[in-house]
């Protein structure tokens, strides 16, 4: 039992590149989160999904889209990578609560 | 929307001592605080949570506090150990059907000296 897997773990983006951050969930949890973790800041909602086929804004929404594939995937795409984006992003899923947190992803972009 | 405070952003204490994070909230119709340790290059993971219509919950040496007239509510770790060094998260949030989302407060950092 995995619970919350991300892939990858660590990437580096030159500005402008695109990538997809990928979150998969075995918990059969409706909802769905990513988040992005800045020093200092805690941990901000980008976009999240209360159920298959429903995506709504988070906090910082801007310059990411996402995709609720099925139930168990949740992808966050950044079209065109900049430097303000460089973060450390956890996915998380949740029933009814708490949340449980994926290993996150540390991506830097120069 | 929902607001969070989070005091301190950083708590050094000597070991076996306590250690008190306080959080406070906007939304009086909130409902659901748990709190979240994260170690460092680590997951941030539930540690405790506490519900509306209680109180105080506790579980071996944390407890939580939660006081709706206020709005706030305080992480107690007592008997501090090494190993409770990390980064602390609270919560606040409105649960209602299938809706859950949580505002985090920006952190502590609990430092505890051997």
């Amino acid at each position: 039992n995995a619970g919350v897997t991300q892939t990858p773990k660590f990437q580096v983006l030159k500005t402008g590149q695109s990538m997809t951050l990928q979150c998969a969930q075995d918990m059969n949890h409706n909802s769905m989160y990513w988040y992005r973790q800045d020093p200092g800041m805690g941990l901000r909602l980008i976009y999240y999904s209360a159920s298959e086929g429903t995506t709504d804004k988070g906090e910082v929404p801007n310059g990411y889209n996402v995709s609720r594939l099925n139930k168990r995937e949740f992808s966050l795409r950044l079209e065109s990578a900049a430097p303000s984006q460089t973060s450390v992003y956890f996915c998380a899923a949740a029933g009814n609560q708490p949340q449980h947190f994926g290993d996150g992803t540390r991506l830097s972009i120069l | 929307g929902e607001n969070v405070e989070q005091h301190p952003s950083t708590l050094s204490v000597q070991e076996g001592d306590s250690a008190v994070i306080k959080c406070t909230y906007s939304d009086s119709a909130s409902n659901y605080f748990p709190w979240y340790k994260q170690e460092l290059g680590k997951r941030p993971q539930l540690i405790i949570d506490i519900r509306s219509n209680v109180g105080e919950k506790k579980d071996q040496r944390i407890a939580v506090t939660l006081n709706k007239t206020a709005k706030h509510f305080s992480l107690h770790i007592t008997e501090t150990q090494p190993e409770d060094s990390a980064v602390y998260f609270c919560a606040a949030s409105i649960v209602s059907g299938g809706s859950y989302i949580p505002t985090f407060g920006r952190g502590t950092s609990l430092i505890v000296h051997p």
